[in-house]
């Protein structure tokens, strides 16, 4: 099945500064999705991202459907200490009628040295 | 509006015994879905639901587990018996088949301790 490698597995960052992250895959995906998952809940939709090159904002975060549609990355601004978690990519990939299978990465968790 | 609500959030217990996850979808939302997850293996799909019929339970790792959609608001997660190595963060997530339907939204989890 397809899988996503996702990078850097872990980063440590003093507040105020940006962030990247992203993600890859070996198969094409006609979407992808970033999830950030706080210690004991669930992950969190943060951003959905359906066409090749698109570009979309949700307050300090940024992320980008690579047009090759192969990865995506994550993007955030000025980071504050709240930005701490893990932020998992998920993808999918048209399998046939009726798939609404997501693929996970392994996850990118966040420390922020205030 | 409420999200997905999952019960317990905690559960413990000894090896071989029953354990019943429960799940309450998005009202609206036509998709369920249950994942696990581990330090060494992530988030797995186990087993999703489009109706309250099963689509594929090919994640589902043994005749072990089971699970059910006997409504559009209500599905469980079933282990019988426990093991130890079940232990884990069990999550439900729905979603709707329409607009952004590959959006999941996920519970809260409920962490699964068998010893």
């Amino acid at each position: 099945g397809q899988q996503l490698n996702q990078s850097p597995q872990s980063m440590f960052i003093q507040e105020g500064e940006d962030v990247s992250m992203n993600c890859t895959s070996s198969s094409i995906f006609n979407t992808w999705l970033w999830y950030k998952q706080d210690p004991g809940e669930g992950p969190v939709l943060l951003i959905a991202l359906y066409k090749a090159g698109e570009l979309t904002s949700n307050g300090r975060l940024t992320a980008q459907f690579g047009i090759t549609r192969k990865d995506s990355f994550l993007n955030i601004s000025a980071s504050i200490p709240s930005d701490v978690g893990i932020y998992f990519c998920a993808g999918h990939a048209y399998s046939g009628a009726g798939s609404y299978q997501l693929t996970f990465g392994k996850g990118t968790k966040l420390s922020v040295i205030p | 509006d409420a999200g997905v609500i999952q019960s317990p959030r905690h559960e413990v217990t000894e090896m071989g015994q029953e354990v019943t996850l429960r799940c309450k979808p998005i009202s609206g939302h036509d998709y369920l879905f249950w994942y696990r997850q581990t330090m060494m293996r992530g988030l797995e799909l186990l087993i999703y639901f489009n109706n309250n019929v099963p689509i594929d339970d090919s994640g589902m790792p043994e005749d072990r587990f089971s699970a059910k959609m006997p409504n559009a608001s209500f599905s469980t997660l079933k282990i019988q018996p426990s093991e130890p190595r079940d232990s884990a963060v069990y999550f439900c997530a729905s979603s709707f088949k329409g607009v952004g339907r590959y959006e999941q939204y996920f519970g809260p989890g409920t962490r699964l301790t068998v010893t």
